[in-house]
C-alpha cells in the first residue's frame, strides 16, 4: 500500500514561530504537493515539487516555503506563523508521466496558530 | 488555475436511494483528467472515480458512476444504493498537465449526509 505520512495530526503553535510540517511517502513518487483545506474553500495548492530540490508555487504560496532534499520527503515551512494560517494541511504524492493516476494523500495536519 | 465549481455545499440522501453530485469546470484545454475524491471524517482522501477527457464512455466503479458532458464542461457523480459509509465530503478535481503539471485543482466540496 502506498503510504503518505504526515508527521503530526494536530499541532498548536504560537504567532511568529517557525513551523515545519513534514511529509514522507514510500512509493518513490516524483510529484509531491502541499494543499491547504479550509471549510467552504476546498483544497488550495500551496506548493508542489516534481523532483528533488525542485519546487513550484501553487495558488497560495504567500507566507510559506518548501524544502525537498530527498525524494521521499517534502517539508512545508511557515517562516513566521500567523493566525490566518490556522488550517488543515494535506500532503499528497503522485507519479510523473501518468496524469490519470491517483494522487495519494496523507491524513492531514490540523494546525492551530494562537 | 482552472475553475472547478461544485454548486451544492450540502446534499442529503436516504439509505438505498440514489444521489447525484454536480461539478462543472472551466477550461480551454482539450486534454485533461477529472476525478472525484471522497473525504470521510477520518480525513483520509480516497479516490472514488476518474475520467479521461478523451474517452467518451462514462466511467463506472461499482455503485459510483459519472455523467461526463465534455461540451457542457460538466462532470457529475451518481451514487446508487447509498450506504451509511458514503457519508463524507466529496471533491471534484481537474488536472491538465500542460497547465499545472500534475497538480490537481479542486472544487469547494459537497458534504453528503446519508440518513437511515
Amino acid at each position: 500500500d502506498v503510504k503518505v505520512t504526515q508527521s503530526s495530526r494536530y499541532l498548536v503553535k504560537r504567532t511568529g514561530e517557525k513551523v515545519f510540517l513534514e511529509c514522507v511517502q514510500d512509493m518513490d513518487h516524483e510529484n509531491m504537493f502541499w494543499y491547504r483545506q479550509d471549510p467552504g474553500l476546498g483544497l488550495r495548492l500551496i506548493y508542489f515539487s516534481y523532483d528533488v530540490k525542485m519546487k513550484e508555487k501553487g495558488d497560495i504560496p504567500e507566507g510559506y516555503s518548501v524544502s525537498r532534499e530527498k525524494k521521499e520527503r517534502f517539508s512545508l515551512i511557515l517562516e513566521s506563523a500567523s493566525t490566518n494560517q490556522t488550517s488543515m494541511y494535506l500532503c499528497a504524492s503522485s507519479v510523473v508521466g501518468q496524469p490519470n493516476t491517483e494522487a495519494f494523500f496523507g491524513q492531514g495536519t490540523r494546525l492551530t496558530v494562537v | 488555475a482552472q475553475t472547478v465549481t461544485q454548486s451544492q455545499p450540502e446534499m442529503s440522501v436516504q439509505e438505498a436511494e440514489t444521489v447525484t453530485l454536480s461539478c462543472t469546470y472551466d477550461t480551454s484545454e482539450s486534454d485533461y483528467y477529472l476525478f472525484w475524491y471522497k473525504q470521510p471524517p477520518s480525513r483520509q482522501m480516497i479516490l472514488v472515480i476518474r475520467q479521461e477527457a478523451y474517452k467518451q464512455q462514462n466511467a463506472t466503479e461499482n455503485r459510483f458512476s459519472v455523467n461526463f458532458q465534455k461540451a457542457a464542461k460538466s462532470f457529475s457523480l451518481k451514487i446508487s444504493d447509498s450506504q451509511l459509509g458514503d457519508a463524507a465530503m466529496y471533491f471534484c478535481a481537474y488536472l491538465s498537465v500542460p497547465n499545472s503539471g500534475y497538480a490537481l485543482n479542486f472544487g469547494k466540496g459537497t458534504s453528503l449526509l446519508v440518513t437511515p
